[in-house]
């Protein structure tokens, strides 16, 4: 079993739809958690943290559910811009590496 | 521009071949990553060190691969007697740790070296 698993995708929604992305983590001392963005052929850029008590940014919801290890994202109103690969990223500890998940593919369609 | 820089941006070698890949981190960043990202895959982690000290190396990698990053700043991943199935985009990170009611850090990428491995 993969330490980062995220729904395969692709995701193929419309614009202003919501969307929601679900990732699962195997290591129960995982303490750190993320959103990074990939859009084609670029690298990763950091979206969002993900806190315990959740977090939202703007249209951007990140929720954590420690108790069954899965971490997952909502995009509302989804833009055209969205359009890219969402990967999840869990790491230990600040001290530690993190790892990334295969990513979700995302396309917003007009 | 103060990001992270990766040199060559394209390498295309025989099977065989040594390549040999360089990083630039964000200058004040003390942590410095390796990935390998296959398509349709997330980052893969490599290596990583914190200032010159290498921290951890993967147990997924061979021999074949080695980094170094001496004095701290930039950082150099090799890989002996290429095989095709090393051909990747490799990208390189680097971070600060930051200090906040759980500390965190947030990598900053590098555009990439893409191999080919003929």
């Amino acid at each position: 079993r993969k330490e980062v698993e995220q729904d395969p995708g692709p995701f193929n929604v419309p614009e202003g739809a919501t969307v929601a992305f679900n990732c699962t983590y195997s290591n129960s001392a995982s303490q750190s958690f993320f959103w990074y963005r990939q859009d084609c052929r670029k690298e990763p850029k950091l979206l969002m943290s993900v806190y315990s008590s959740g977090n939202e940014d703007g249209r951007f919801t990140a929720q954590l559910n420690r108790a069954s290890q899965y971490i997952s994202l909502l995009i509302r109103d989804s833009k055209l811009s969205d359009s890219a690969t969402y990967l999840c990223v869990c790491g230990v500890t600040s001290y530690d590496k993190v790892i990334f998940g295969p990513g979700t593919s995302l396309s917003v369609i007009p | 521009d103060t990001g992270v820089s990766q040199d060559p941006r394209h390498k295309i070698t025989k099977r065989g071949q040594n390549v040999t890949f360089r990083c630039d981190p964000i200058s004040e960043h003390n942590r410095l990553y390796w990935y390998r990202q296959t398509l349709g895959q997330g980052p893969e982690f490599l290596t990583y060190f914190q200032n010159e000290a290498q921290l951890e190396k993967s147990r997924l990698l061979s021999d074949r691969f080695s980094a170094e990053r001496p004095k701290g700043s930039f950082s150099t991943l090799e890989i002996q007697r290429t095989e095709q199935g090393d051909s990747a985009m490799y990208l390189c990170a680097s971070s600060v740790l930051k200090k906040a009611l759980v500390d965190w850090e947030e990598q900053f990428f590098g555009p990439g070296t893409r191999l080919t491995v003929l």
